[in-house]
């Protein structure tokens, strides 16, 4: 079946800090990829996705490329902002099985100043 | 433009009582979902429809779940009885072109 795995949080930074958040996923076909990002109070948000493999999707600072040969979808900021304090979802989507969205169980980031 | 509009926001009820979530999503978006998530994991899907037509609903529990969307436009989604382990946040998307946009979601507490 589908899956994704992301690293477990709460992941505590400081202001400025490199983020990274790991994310690998297992498949039946070929999958597109997504970072869904949910602020606090507020429902889950399109952040980024990628729908080949070496396709980098980028938003807000953020960036993920999609390596097929890893399996992976890591997520990256390179200088994170208190506002970008939230939980991260890493994501599939297989067209055959109708785009259900596949999630891992979430990444809470914290950024202090 | 609108988004993805679901009401109540939050739900506390007694077990073995009813609920009904009630979700709209935007506007043109012909495909609709209803995902549960726990606390503290990622949400699953429930339903999807295809205008009016539910085309998975395999993860849908059917004997205390249902949901409609008559008009193939708004969706109810319904618990009748509630169990304790239903509480969550049940969440309404909407797609277009492959990119699904969530609502803010209910969150139910069932006591």
């Amino acid at each position: 079946g589908n899956s994704v795995t992301q690293m477990e949080g709460p992941v505590t930074l400081s202001e400025e800090a490199f983020l990274t958040i790991n994310c690998t996923y297992t498949a039946t076909g070929y999958p597109s990829l997504f970072w869904y990002v949910q602020y606090p109070g507020e429902g889950l948000q399109l952040l980024l996705k990628a729908t080949k493999a070496d396709d980098k999707g980028s938003n807000k600072g953020f960036e993920a490329t999609y390596r097929k040969e890893t399996t992976s979808f890591h997520l990256e900021k390179g200088s994170v902002q208190v506002s970008d304090s939230a939980v991260y979802f890493c994501a599939l989507e297989i067209k055959a099985a109708g785009n259900k969205l596949t999630f891992g169980g979430g990444t809470r980031v914290l950024v202090k100043p | 433009e609108a988004g993805v509009v679901q009401s109540p926001r939050y739900k506390i009820i007694e077990k073995k009582q009813p609920v009904a979530f009630w979700c709209n999503p935007i506007s043109g978006h012909n495909t609709l979902y209803w995902y549960r998530q726990n606390l503290g994991q990622g949400p699953e899907l429930l339903i999807r429809y295809e205008n009016e037509e539910a085309v998975d609903d395999s993860q849908l529990p059917k004997d205390r779940f249902s949901a409609e969307r008559l008009k193939g436009v708004d969706s109810t989604l319904k618990i009748q009885p509630a169990e304790l382990g239903d509480s969550a946040v049940y969440l309404c998307a909407s797609s277009l072109e492959r990119v699904q946009y969530f609502g803010p979601g209910t969150r139910l507490t069932v006591t």
